[in-house]
């Protein structure tokens, strides 16, 4: 595709809900994060996939956290019984390869809001 | 903590004027990224400097890195209304596949037409 694409854009859920995040990495983009964004904060790493590799999840903050990467491409971040201070902005990104000097191509980002 | 902290936390500026924005960081690096985010949309690249690189321009940009001081500074030239968005740095640490890119908190700037 011509970018990162994520779905929902906005997501209002009730505290306790389950709720999954969806993104469509670019083409060809063998690596793939999930950042988490809250108000006046920077990007929190939450996850990487690699190809075939084991993913990277030492960023997610619980185990209510959990995310998937199908047929190494699509990616799903999964939130189960969601929490008022899940609440933020969740982003993916894709870069080709996991190199320190690749540039990192984001969505546009999840904005989910827990009741 | 965070890795890589931006100074100031908000810059507002008149079009035209040049806009400097701070970055710090505290451990060994092998590349810093600079990167802009409008409201509500994902984080767009700017420029990526090495650790042994010290200054780097595109476009209206310059970014220059000092590893003795541990910091950068990201200067537009020329400022221009649509450059009001947040600038974030990134620093990229660790080795091969376990390198991981580290995001500060980001600096807001208004460009007043």
């Amino acid at each position: 595709g011509a970018g990162v694409s994520q779905s929902p854009s906005n997501k209002v859920t009730e505290k306790g809900k389950d709720v999954e995040l969806r993104c469509d990495p670019i083409s060809g983009h063998t690596a793939l994060y999930w950042y988490r964004q809250s108000l006046g904060q920077g990007l929190e790493f939450l996850i990487y996939f690699q190809g075939n590799s084991a993913p990277d999840k030492s960023g997610l903050p619980s185990d209510r956290f959990s995310a998937e990467r199908t047929g190494g491409s699509v990616s799903t971040l999964t939130i189960q019984r969601t929490q008022q201070e899940d609440s933020a902005v969740y982003l993916c990104a894709s870069s080709q390869v996991r190199r320190s000097t690749d540039t990192q191509y984001f969505g546009p980002g999840t904005r989910l809001t827990v009741l | 903590s965070q890795q890589g902290e931006e100074d100031p936390q908000a810059l507002s500026i008149q079009e035209g004027e040049n806009a400097t924005m701070n970055c710090s960081y505290k451990t060994s690096i092998n590349n810093l990224q600079w990167y802009r985010q409008n409201s509500g949309r994902g984080l767009v690249h700017l420029i990526l400097i090495r650790s042994n690189e010290r200054e780097k321009h595109s476009g209206r940009l310059r970014v220059t890195l000092d590893t003795s001081k541990k910091s950068s500074s990201l200067l537009i030239t020329a400022s221009r209304a649509a450059d009001t968005a947040s600038y974030f740095c990134a620093t990229d640490i660790g080795t091969g596949a376990n390198s991981k890119l580290t995001f500060g908190k980001g600096i807001t700037l208004s460009v007043r037409p």
